[in-house]
């Protein structure tokens, strides 16, 4: 089973926009992590947040976490075509050690 | 790129058969997760291997079986071929059984006909 959920599935953009992407989880997390994915290829990190942050940036992305509603955001600010990709959360669930459980995914295009 | 190289990047088998991946973990990592992505899914957990020892499991028949070496390369063996094994089967290394951030390679993709 998958424990993340991402809304919307799919988000077509202009470039020069902002994407805003959400992560829903169901139970007690130690961290939240988002990761991209270029077609067919392999997972790239993009950013951690722990169960006691609230916010983190790094470079043009912007992730938040609320653990009361169980849930996560990620922005994109000023995307680029090369943005293009999907993106993954995943969680690491309290009392899971070792694995991380990932949604299905966003798929975000970007056009130029 | 990771460090974390994966082999044989595409390969093709028939129901039954039994197919070896190969994983080189980034330099430093002691610890190898497997992960399996069907066309349109997110990846689904395997298992992890620390310091040669299987260390978590997912969800999956021992059909799908491990193996970790003294330089923390791995390999992931899946015995008795079904259709539903067609995936991308993704490799990643960490600096610790904790769940942090994760290296992965580019995959092997496997196709069961």
């Amino acid at each position: 089973s998958q424990q993340g959920e991402e809304d919307p599935q799919a988000l077509s953009i202009q470039e020069g926009e902002n994407a805003t992407m959400n992560c829903s989880y169901k139970t007690s997390i130690n961290n939240l992590q988002w990761y991209r994915q270029n077609s067919g290829r392999g997972l790239v990190h993009l950013i951690l947040i722990r169960s006691n942050e609230r916010e983190k940036h790094s470079g043009r992305l912007r992730v938040t976490l609320d653990t009361s509603k169980k849930s996560s955001s990620l922005l994109i600010t000023a995307s680029r075509a090369a943005d293009t990709a999907s993106y993954f959360c995943a969680t690491d669930l309290t009392g899971a050690n070792s694995k991380l459980t990932f949604g299905k995914g966003i798929t975000l295009s970007v056009r130029p | 790129e990771t460090g974390v190289t994966q082999s044989p990047t595409h390969l093709i088998k028939t129901r039954g058969q039994q197919v070896t991946l190969r994983c080189s973990s980034q330099s430093g990592h002691n610890t190898v997760s497997w992960y399996q992505q069907a066309l349109g899914q997110g990846p689904q957990f395997i298992f992890q291997y620390y310091r040669e020892e299987e260390n978590g499991r997912g969800n999956f028949p021992p059909r799908f079986s491990g193996l970790q070496f003294p330089n923390y390369s791995s390999e992931l063996n899946v015995n008795a071929l079904e259709l539903d094994d067609s995936a991308l089967y993704l490799c990643a290394s960490s600096g610790s059984v904790a769940a942090g951030e994760l290296f992965f390679g580019e995959g092997s993709r496997l196709t069961v006909l």
